[in-house]
């Protein structure tokens, strides 16, 4: 069981926009910790797409956001490409467990 | 160019150990803490252990903390983790994650070295 709650899987149409949820608590978002998302494609180690809720490093295209609110936070992604198929995960820090955690991670689907 | 090349992986029996290593390139490795964080097969991420940029402060969670130890060397840019009385529980791909500034994030990571503790 996750600290953080994703959704196993979405999917969408190449072109469309999909959104991936995050739920959190109030000892990690509700605490004011950020939340930070990651994409892993298969078979690879995990990369940083979003970070401090809505940035992204350089290099990540702006088809990709963030966003957080209360104990909840959700990633955006638009323009669905058959290479965005991969998990996301997304990430906080929780102070009752003095430890970074990790959502489940969901696994999208391009149709 | 931030490289990240973790190494000692492979299979151990239940409860024996294991030290992982992580060579570091790219950057000034000592003004940057580091982090281990592992993968189940199949399964999520867990981050299992973190230490400060100078090595005084080493934390991990309450699953692994007395069994595992991370360390560093600063002058060999170097990250270690330490793993003792291993269980099938501990089988993963474990990743070296570098902690940028005063952030709770991971901005770069390798590409993983397996751990398999089978007997």
């Amino acid at each position: 069981q996750s600290v953080l709650t994703q959704p196993p899987s979405v999917s969408g149409a190449p072109g469309q926009r999909v959104t991936i949820s995050c739920t959190g608590s109030s000892s990690n978002f509700g605490a004011g910790y950020d939340v930070h998302w990651y994409r892993q494609l298969p078979g690879t180690a995990p990369k940083l797409l979003i970070f401090g809720n809505n940035n992204r490093p350089s290099g990540v295209p702006d088809r990709f956001s963030g966003s957080k609110s209360g104990t909840s936070a959700s990633l955006a992604i638009t323009g669905l490409q058959g290479d965005d198929e991969a998990d996301y995960y997304c990430q906080s820090y929780d102070y009752s467990l003095s430890a970074w955690v990790f959502g489940g991670g969901t696994k999208l689907t391009v149709l | 160019e931030v490289q990240l090349l973790e190494s000692g992986g492979g299979l151990v029996q239940p409860g024996g150990s294991l030290r992982l290593s992580c060579a570091a390139s790219g950057f000034t490795f000592s003004l940057y803490a580091m982090s281990w964080v592992r993968q189940a097969p199949g399964k999520g991420l867990e981050w299992v252990s973190g230490i400060s940029g100078n090595g005084l402060s080493p934390y991990q969670p309450d699953s692994v903390k007395g069994r595992f130890t991370v360390s560093r060397d600063n002058s060999k840019n170097t990250l270690y983790l330490q793993m003792n009385s291993l269980s099938a529980e501990d089988t993963a791909t474990y990743y070296c994650a570098r902690v940028p500034g005063a952030g709770v994030f991971f901005d770069y990571w390798g590409q993983g070295t397996l751990v398999t503790v089978s007997s």
